[in-house]
């Protein structure tokens, strides 16, 4: 199955700036998913990102708030702007191996406080 | 109503145990299911991928899909501490962009 690098693994940061987690994959893959993970909760898919085109983003999750990029098919990053506590979260990224029979797999995700 | 649900727990088990862990969805048009473990303040690790319906087998676990009665159940034999964590079902569709629906985890807990 493929490999997934997330990087950070965990920030603090204060409240107001912005931070860029970054996911590359060590295959190509045509879909790629972001997702927030809320303390004590389940995993909420927050958009899609499909390469050559604009995420699609879920019902809350707006493109200001959490601009996406895809530059290719082994990478892309996800931007938390203007953060506030209340974003405070762990933040996965996901690729679709469904194709090669391996389901779904993550990366170790970005542990993020905003302070 | 939840499109998936799953039993929060947590659940206590001894040693040795047989775990039995379920997910119920109201959405007919999953196709793909599937089972993480997540141990605090990792990621969720996949340990059984399944489609459709039937059955998977994987050293202690097994992943059952009733497609019919909306229903899938993962269970794990001879529970070990080492297998204390949260684990969540996960399900997608067979079309468009297949992102997945997770229940809300169970946490289990295996006594020593």
């Amino acid at each position: 199955s493929a490999v997934i690098s997330q990087k950070p693994s965990r920030d603090i940061c204060q409240r107001g700036t912005s931070l860029t987690i970054q996911c590359q994959v060590d295959s190509q893959v045509t879909m790629m998913f972001w997702y927030r993970q809320q303390p004590g909760q389940s995993l909420t898919l927050i958009a899609t990102a499909n390469q050559g085109s604009e995420a699609t983003y879920e019902s809350g999750f707006v493109i200001d708030k959490f601009p996406i990029s895809r530059p290719n098919l082994t990478f892309s990053t996800l931007t938390v702007s203007n953060m506030s506590p209340e974003d405070s979260s762990i933040y996965l990224c996901s690729v679709d191996l469904i194709v090669a029979n391996y389901g779904y797999t993550f990366g170790s995700g970005t542990r993020l406080t905003v302070v | 109503q939840k499109e998936v649900e799953q039993d929060p727990g947590p659940l206590s088990v001894p040693e040795g145990a047989i775990v039995s862990l379920n997910c119920t969805y109201s959405n007919s048009a999953f196709q793909y299911f599937m089972w993480y473990r997540q141990y605090s303040r990792k990621g969720p690790e996949l340990l059984m991928y399944t489609y459709s319906s039937g059955n998977k087998e994987d050293g202690r676990f097994t992943a059952q899909v009733d497609k019919s009665s909306k229903y899938i159940s993962l269970f794990i034999r001879d529970s070990q501490p080492s297998d204390s964590a949260t684990y969540l079902c996960a399900m997608a569709m067979d079309t468009g962009r297949r992102a997945l629906t997770f229940g809300s985890g169970t946490r289990l807990q295996v006594q020593p």
